[in-house]
């Protein structure tokens, strides 16, 4: 049972459009939310992260929208550049001391 | 900003081989993780640590064994490998006793079995 769900698995945008990322969840108990990015040939970083008591976090063009009635998140990725090419991980965590469950990842494409 | 190595970087073995995995992180942090990262299922959490001798069981644990040695070092090992394990495989660790939830990813083991 896939606890967190992304999609769509791939997503192809011209720059400066804005790149849509959907997420879901079973558990109501997740508590914390990040995003991480890979880039080829590189390391899973955290992007940026919300928990259930905001509905809403940005960080320069990055924006997480929470919907904790419906379970439901989105990465908004503004003014796409080139360079956002990527793929992104939605993941959740229950508890201070929980482990992270990774959805199966988007892959953005933003073509110049 | 945490330090997370691995080794080997990159391993090719046969059906039914050994294999050891390493990875050691310098920031001392009490949490440490053994993902594999395949397309179209993400990352899947294989085991995890939160110090040195404890083990806990991820989600896809079948077929890999693991050992903290020291709250740096934590192997994960296939003793029987197939090949539904040729995976690329990363190791992350993190400080939650801190407050703080951020994993710092190592740069990754891209295995192959043969």
């Amino acid at each position: 049972q896939q606890q967190v769900r992304q999609s769509p698995q791939s997503l192809t945008v011209w720059e400066g459009e804005t790149a849509i990322l959907n997420c879901s969840y079973e558990d109501s108990t997740f508590d914390y939310f990040p995003w991480y990015r890979l880039f080829p040939g590189e390391s899973p970083a955290l992007l940026i992260a919300i928990r259930p008591v905001s509905n809403k976090k940005e960080d320069g063009r990055f924006t997480i929208f929470f919907n904790k009635r419906e379970k439901k998140l989105s990465l908004h990725i503004t003014d796409s550049q080139p360079g956002d090419s990527a793929t992104y991980f939605c993941a959740a965590s229950a508890g201070f001391a929980s482990a992270l469950t990774f959805g199966s990842g988007t892959k953005v494409i933003v073509l110049p | 900003e945490a330090a997370v190595t691995q080794s080997p970087r990159n391993k090719v073995t046969v059906t039914g081989g050994n294999v050891t995995l390493s990875c050691r992180q310098t920031n001392s942090h009490n949490y440490m993780y053994w993902y594999r990262q395949d397309t179209g299922h993400g990352l899947r959490l294989i085991h995890y640590s939160y110090g040195a001798g404890n083990l806990q069981i991820g989600d896809v644990p079948d077929g890999y064994k693991a050992t903290r040695t020291t709250q740096e070092d934590f192997f994960l090992l296939l003793e029987l490998a197939s090949p539904s394990q040729t995976s690329l495989y990363f190791c992350a660790s993190s400080d939650l006793d801190r407050s703080s939830y951020e994993q710092y990813f190592g740069p990754g083991t891209r295995l192959t079995v043969l």
